[in-house]
């Protein structure tokens, strides 16, 4: 079956860059996704990026997936203490019938 | 264009009694998804519904929960009999027709089971 893995946890210091990273293991992914939960709200999507893009650029946000390792990754420049939320991958494919499947999401922390 | 509304955003039941969630999709879209969110975990999928259809349902528990997206008005995820353990926050998310690329979610509904 399908298969999303992110680390836990990330620390970083408010303006520097943040990198989330996720694996999954649906070859058939068609979409890629990045959502931001805030502590009590619902999941905000991002970003997203098809499978036959290895790159998207969104002001602060850039997205890089590697198709042949199965890998994607979330880059935020300029980190700031609003972005300290839980980041959740997420990966829709037809082998899932379009259902996405989540990792179970990287907290990400700002400080001063 | 409104998102996806869920409601109530918060619910209390004791044990044994009935859970109704409500989710409304964004206009246009077709496709529901609903997920289940425990503590300190990840979105865990149960029910995919198309209008008037269950498209797939290998999430959800086989008894106590059904689901369901009539052909008018909202989707409800319906939990009977709630014991301690429902105790979670459920989100419901659409996108358009299959295919497409966006999934958007609602703000979740909390349901605590006292």
């Amino acid at each position: 079956g399908e298969d999303v893995e992110q680390s836990l946890f990330l620390s970083v210091r408010e303006g520097d860059s943040s990198v989330i990273n996720c694996t999954y293991t649906d070859s058939s992914s068609t979409y890629l996704y990045w959502y931001k939960q805030e502590p009590g709200a619902g999941l905000q999507l991002l970003t997203y990026i098809f499978s036959n893009m290895d790159m998207k650029q969104d002001q602060r946000l850039t997205v890089l997936l590697n198709k042949k390792d199965k890998h994607l990754s979330l880059r935020i420049a300029d980190t700031q203490t609003g972005d300290s939320a839980i980041y959740f991958c997420a990966e829709k494919g037809t082998g899932g019938s379009y259902i996405p499947t989540f990792g179970r999401g990287t907290s990400l922390i700002v400080h001063p | 264009n409104a998102g996806v509304m869920q409601n109530p955003r918060h619910l209390v039941r004791r044990r044994g009694q009935e859970a109704r969630l409500r989710c409304s999709p964004m206009k246009g879209h077709s496709h529901v998804y609903w997920y289940r969110q425990l503590p300190e975990e990840g979105l865990k999928f149960m029910v995919y519904l198309q209008k008037e259809n269950i498209i797939d349902e290998s999430g959800m528990p086989k008894e106590r929960f059904s689901a369901e997206f009539p052909k008018e008005g909202p989707s409800i995820l319906r939990i009977q009999q709630v014991v301690r353990g429902d105790s979670a926050a459920y989100f419901c998310a659409s996108s358009p027709p299959r295919g497409k690329a966006e999934a958007f979610f609602g703000q979740g509904t909390r349901l605590t089971v006292v």
